[in-house]
């Protein structure tokens, strides 16, 4: 299957700090990407979508000023934690798929490693 | 949106069989997928669904009814690392939402 990486895999900051997460599709080309967000013991929780050179789609109540998400290139897309607290300590997880969406493909959306963020 | 539900958690014994169940509610189906995600890392797919019916993939088994928006996993023949948290996830035109997971705790 296709590969997704992120980096770094785990990061610890200080409050008030911000911090990068990368997600690379490393064998194909991610028209889109979605960026995911798991507390411990709860499901994944899907923040924003992101196309490909236009602007991320957020997810109600994900504010798009502190969670800065570029798509500039087919296989990068990147997550910016900006003043980060404590409260945004999380697993965050990318996703990337390629083409359009169709009834029957399996195999579309595949998943980042996750990167596990510390905010002390 | 969707919405998903699936049992918090289930207990079973190495070498026994464990039926994870998910009903669902959502506009424009587009398939269903079931996720094994152990602790810290990143789900893993296990299955998909768009048409009713059981497919069937070694120890694993997913069945769909479309109809009833409900599936189910079911893990056969059960091994310690078979632990983890499994995620029932329904796509629908365009985004992929997932349940809160049912973590499974094989005993020897």
């Amino acid at each position: 299957g296709a590969v997704v990486s992120q980096h770094p895999s785990w990061v610890i900051c200080k409050s008030g700090t911000s911090v990068k997460i990368e997600c690379r599709s490393l064998d194909f080309q991610a028209t889109t990407m979605f960026w995911y967000r798991q507390f411990p013991k709860q499901s994944l929780m899907l923040m924003a979508t992101s196309n490909e050179g236009s602007k991320a789609t957020y997810e109600q109540g994900v504010e798009k000023d502190k969670f800065l998400i570029n798509h500039a290139s087919l296989t990068l897309s990147t997550l910016t934690v900006t003043s980060a607290h404590p409260e945004d300590s999380s697993f965050y997880i990318c996703s990337a798929r390629g083409g359009l969406v169709t009834s029957g493909s399996q195999y579309e959306q595949y998943f980042g490693p996750g990167t596990r963020l510390t905010v002390t | 949106g969707q919405n998903i539900d699936q049992p918090t958690e289930m207990t079973a014994t190495e070498g026994a069989i464990v039926q994870i169940n998910c009903t669902y509610q959502t506009s424009g189906f587009n398939g269903l997928f079931w996720y094994q995600q152990h602790a810290g890392e990143a789900p893993t797919f296990l299955s998909y669904n768009v048409l009713d019916g059981l497919e069937e993939k070694g120890r694993f088994s997913s069945f769909l009814s479309r109809s009833k928006g409900y599936s189910y996993l079911l893990l056969k023949e059960l091994q310690m690392k078979d632990s983890a948290s499994y995620l029932c996830a329904v796509r629908d035109r365009k985004e992929l939402s997932f349940g809160a997971g049912t973590t499974v705790t094989v005993r020897a």
